[in-house]
């Protein structure tokens, strides 16, 4: 099993629509999650950090549900400026960071 | 915003010829890595530095590549004879002692071996 798996995607929604990606990771001691934001060519950049249940900053809010072993990013009032590939990550069995492949979010006018 | 700086932002090079990634962190981050990523595929690991020496290093990172921290600002990842699947995106990040998992990218390196 991938140690972090996502829906690669793409998502096209329209503009201030709602939309939610999940993230499953394997490694159940993992205590740290994050959520990147990568545009295209361009570097990683968080966005945001998953310590506990969840966590909540503006448009963005990231779930945890560790019974499940999945974390979910659900962005409200989706903007143009959104779209980009949304990266999940946590620590794997190496206790390094382990990427998902990504889920790529179009935002259309 | 301090943020890492990477130098070259493109190098292309034969195979087998050595190369040079330069990475600047963020001044007070006292953990510093390389990503690589090629085209289309997902941000890989490669290795973990601090206090001087490798902390945690990928089964990617083998003999042909070495880290260093030359001096008080600059880190460096060296592939030392480069082959043509080495060609990708390579990042450099960095982070803080308090926050070690919150780690800031910089705009990466596109290496192109020939």
């Amino acid at each position: 099993r991938k140690e972090v798996e996502q829906d690669p995607g793409p998502f096209n929604v329209p503009e201030g629509a709602t939309v939610a990606f999940n993230c499953t990771y394997s490694n159940s001691a993992s205590q740290s999650f994050f959520w990147y934001r990568q545009d295209c060519r361009k570097e990683p950049k968080l966005l945001m950090s998953v310590y506990s249940s969840g966590n909540e900053d503006g448009r963005f809010t990231a779930q945890l549900n560790r019974a499940s072993q999945y974390i979910s990013l659900l962005i409200r009032d989706s903007k143009l400026s959104d779209s980009a590939t949304y990266l999940c990550t946590t620590l794997g069995y190496g206790q390094n960071f382990v990427f998902g492949p990504g889920t790529r979010l179009s935002v259309l006018p | 915003e301090p943020e890492v700086t990477q130098t070259p932002s493109h190098q292309v090079t034969q195979m087998g010829q050595e190369v040079i990634l330069r990475c600047v962190p963020i001044s007070n981050h006292l953990y510093f890595y390389w990503y690589r990523q090629i085209l289309g595929q997902k941000v890989e690991f490669l290795v973990s530095f601090y206090n001087n020496e490798i902390s945690e290093k990928s089964e990617i990172f083998d003999d042909q590549f070495s880290v260093e921290r030359p001096d008080g600002s600059n880190f460096t990842l060296k592939i030392r004879s480069t082959k043509l699947e080495d060609s990708a995106m390579y990042f450099c990040a960095s982070s803080e002692l308090a926050r070690v998992y919150e780690q800031y990218f910089g705009p990466g390196t596109r290496l192109t071996v020939t």
